[in-house]
């Protein structure tokens, strides 16, 4: 699997845009790009995911580089109950998720 | 629909005391998981299983055994609980070939 590299935390004010990185240099072709949140005292939960373009949904947007070695979660306005700490998955078809420490993400009123 | 439900939601083991820990999920998910995550870290799968009658080893799965005699349970056993063992457990599970996992709300364990 996919080594992963996130800021370990990272703060927004409320309403205003987050880009949250996260660089995979060692993806491989089949590997999609998953991004799940994890609220405080909570299991997490599924945000978005792609293969090689942009995709959006009604919770976030994911821009994915060219050459696939990164790839940048977009919160458009992030609210208080975005803060949580997000994790980038890049994993196969096969169904086993492999979290790192992720990105903290704090929104300041 | 409940989604994934764990039990307990909390507990404390004496050192060497046993326990079983339950997941139930009832969306006819052929996919289950446990996790764990120590303070202040991302998670780490224990065991997960593909399907009912057949489980395999995660990232860390010494000191732990699992079930999955029926597709909507697998079950996270501990013989001998160690305090290393303190941690939130977490069960998930997904559909074949499905980008998208669900998660319980975990248990809370504590060995002393």
């Amino acid at each position: 699997d996919a080594k992963t590299t996130q800021p370990n935390s990272m703060e927004s004010n409320e309403e205003e845009p987050v880009h949250l990185p996260c660089n995979h240099s060692t993806i491989s072709g089949t590997d999609y790009i998953h991004w799940y949140r994890q609220l405080p005292s909570q299991g997490p939960e599924y945000v978005i995911h792609g293969l090689t373009s942009n995709v959006n949904n009604r919770m976030a947007s994911l821009a994915i580089a060219e050459d696939r070695k990164s790839s940048t979660l977009i919160l458009h306005r992030a609210t208080l109950r975005d803060a949580a700490v997000y994790y980038c998955i890049p994993k196969s078809n096969f169904n086993k998720f492999y979290f790192g420490s992720g990105t903290k993400l704090n929104v300041k009123p | 629909n409940a989604g994934v439900t764990q039990t307990p939601k909390f507990r404390v083991l004496k050192t060497g005391q046993s326990m079983t820990l339950l997941c139930a999920q009832d969306m006819n998910h052929e996919y289950m998981y446990w996790y764990r995550q120590d303070p202040g870290m991302g998670l780490r799968l224990i065991h997960y299983s593909v399907g009912e009658g057949t489980t395999a080893k995660g990232e860390v799965p010494d000191g732990y055994n699992v079930s999955r005699l029926k597709k909507q349970n697998f079950l996270l056993g501990l013989e001998s609980a160690a305090p290393s063992q303190t941690s939130v457990y977490f069960c998930a599970s997904s559909y074949l070939g499905s980008t998208e996992a669900f998660f319980g709300q975990g248990t809370r364990l504590t060995v002393v």
